[in-house]
């Protein structure tokens, strides 16, 4: 089974804090991705990875960056996280157009509290 | 751009019946996959059922069947013989073939499930 593992749930940060969300995948995706989930507005794209060190700008980049340095490995950074980005972070990955597959397998969300 | 709308925010159902959650999407490509995932409360996103914008004939995954009307842009998820474990979030979620594999979402229909 595909496994996408967020390193934490639950998180609580202060405003202005640089904050790290880690994510990794164990089966050699070429694709991962980051969403931000809140109530009534379902999930949002902030970033995209299509392979090592490349990234595109998904529908609400502002406020965040990403790296990919590793194929397994994508991490979601809050320069100065503010309580606006108070939400939920879903990481996903995906295979790539040479890999075959269409879905996304997805991690179990990080909730992060901004105070 | 791509755009997946969901109307019903909220759905109920008494166990053991059949219940459909509308989706409507509007792309100018021709070729693209539409899913169905679900969010229970433990927040693990997980595939429903996938259909392909070319094949016509709608998926079936046991009790969880589409209609894919593709003129009309409309892909309806039925879930036959509801159960207590079926109560969940539902999102429809679209994606391109070629170029960019991003998923977009819908904002989500909380399904309840009435003992």
């Amino acid at each position: 089974d595909v496994k996408v593992t967020q390193s934490s749930r639950y998180l609580v940060k202060r405003t202005g804090e640089k904050v790290f969300l880690e994510c990794v995948q164990d089966m050699d995706h070429e694709n991962m991705f980051w969403y931000r989930q809140d109530p009534g507005l379902g999930l949002r794209l902030i970033y995209f990875s299509y392979d090592v060190k490349m990234k595109e700008k998904g529908d609400i980049p502002e406020g965040y960056s990403v790296s990919r340095e590793k194929k397994e490995r994508f991490s979601l950074i809050l320069e100065s996280a503010s309580t606006n980005q108070t939400s939920m972070y879903l990481c996903a990955s995906s295979l790539g157009p040479g890999q075959g597959g269409t879905e996304a397998f997805f991690g179990q969300g990080t909730r992060l509290t901004v105070v | 751009a791509q755009t997946v709308t969901q109307s019903q925010p909220e759905m109920s159902v008494q166990e053991a019946e059949t219940v459909t959650l509308s989706c409507t999407y509007d792309t100018s490509e021709s070729d693209y996959y539409l899913f169905w995932y679900k969010q229970p409360p433990s927040r693990q996103m997980i595939l429903v059922i996938r259909q392909e914008a070319y094949k016509q004939q709608n998926a079936t995954e046991n009790r969880f069947s589409v209609n894919f009307q593709k003129a009309a842009k409309s892909f309806s998820l039925k879930i036959s013989d509801s159960q207590l474990g079926d109560a969940a979030m539902y999102f429809c979620a679209y994606r391109a073939v070629f170029g960019n594999e991003k998923l977009t979402f819908g904002t989500g229909t909380r399904l309840t499930i009435i003992p």
